[in-house]
């Protein structure tokens, strides 16, 4: 089956640590996305892309980067990780269209 | 930017009753509002989504109505049962750029 995957499922980093999650399609869709989940809170756009050559950045930006490598993988890292930066994430994907988010597994992420 | 609100935050119901959650929306250039369920340790998935040129839309047991005007939208879900039981988020999507705005989630807990 077609789907989105997320490595690793789990991690535990110390603070200052650079860590780099991954995310991988076999859906063909052009869009992908990361996202950041809080206990209680709902889900917080990080960065999103339309295709190869296209970054975007969403409302929590800051401190993190991503590298699109290709279409079918888009990655976040963590240039100096910190305690409050301790969440699920997940990676999701659009076709062109747009509509519907297909998401991965999710990686929960702890900075000690 | 888009901001959405969704209440209530926690929604307790006896199985067989009609549950209701509310979302609101900032932004009226807002066309494609979906809703996505998300059981314990799981991803989200896609339930429902209605699209701005239409009022209401029914899946079984599940609906959800749009009034553009107030900017609302709201999910019904009618005879409960406990697999109901997991947290619905909301979301709106701001034309042109399709990345998704979440609410912050609503726990529904169906009792047996």
């Amino acid at each position: 089956d077609a789907d989105v995957t997320q490595t690793p499922r789990n991690r535990i980093t110390k603070t200052g640590k650079r860590i780099m999650l991954e995310c991988s399609q076999t859906k063909g869709h052009d869009r992908m996305y990361w996202y950041r989940q809080d206990p209680g809170l709902g889900l917080q756009l990080i960065y999103y892309s339309f295709d190869v050559k296209d970054i975007n950045k969403g409302e929590i930006s800051d401190g993190y980067s991503v590298s699109r490598q290709a279409q079918a993988k888009f990655s976040l890292s963590l240039e100096s990780a910190i305690p409050n930066q301790t969440a699920l994430y997940f990676c999701a994907t659009s076709d062109v269209v747009g509509y519907e988010q297909y998401f991965g597994p999710g990686t929960r992420l702890t900075v000690t | 930017g888009e901001n959405v609100e969704q209440h209530p935050s926690t929604l307790s119901v006896q199985e067989g009753d009609s549950a209701v959650i509310k979302c609101t929306y900032s932004d009226s250039a807002s066309n494609y509002f979906p809703w996505y369920k998300q059981e314990l340790g799981k991803r989200p998935q896609l339930i429902i989504d209605i699209r701005s040129n239409v009022g209401e839309k029914k899946d079984q047991r599940i609906a959800v109505t749009l009034n553009k005007t107030a900017k609302h939208f709201s999910l019904h879900i009618t005879e409960t049962q406990p697999e109901d039981s997991a947290v619905y988020f909301c979301a709106a999507s701001p034309a042109g750029r399709r990345a998704l705005t979440f609410g912050s989630g609503t726990r529904l807990q169906v009792q047996p």
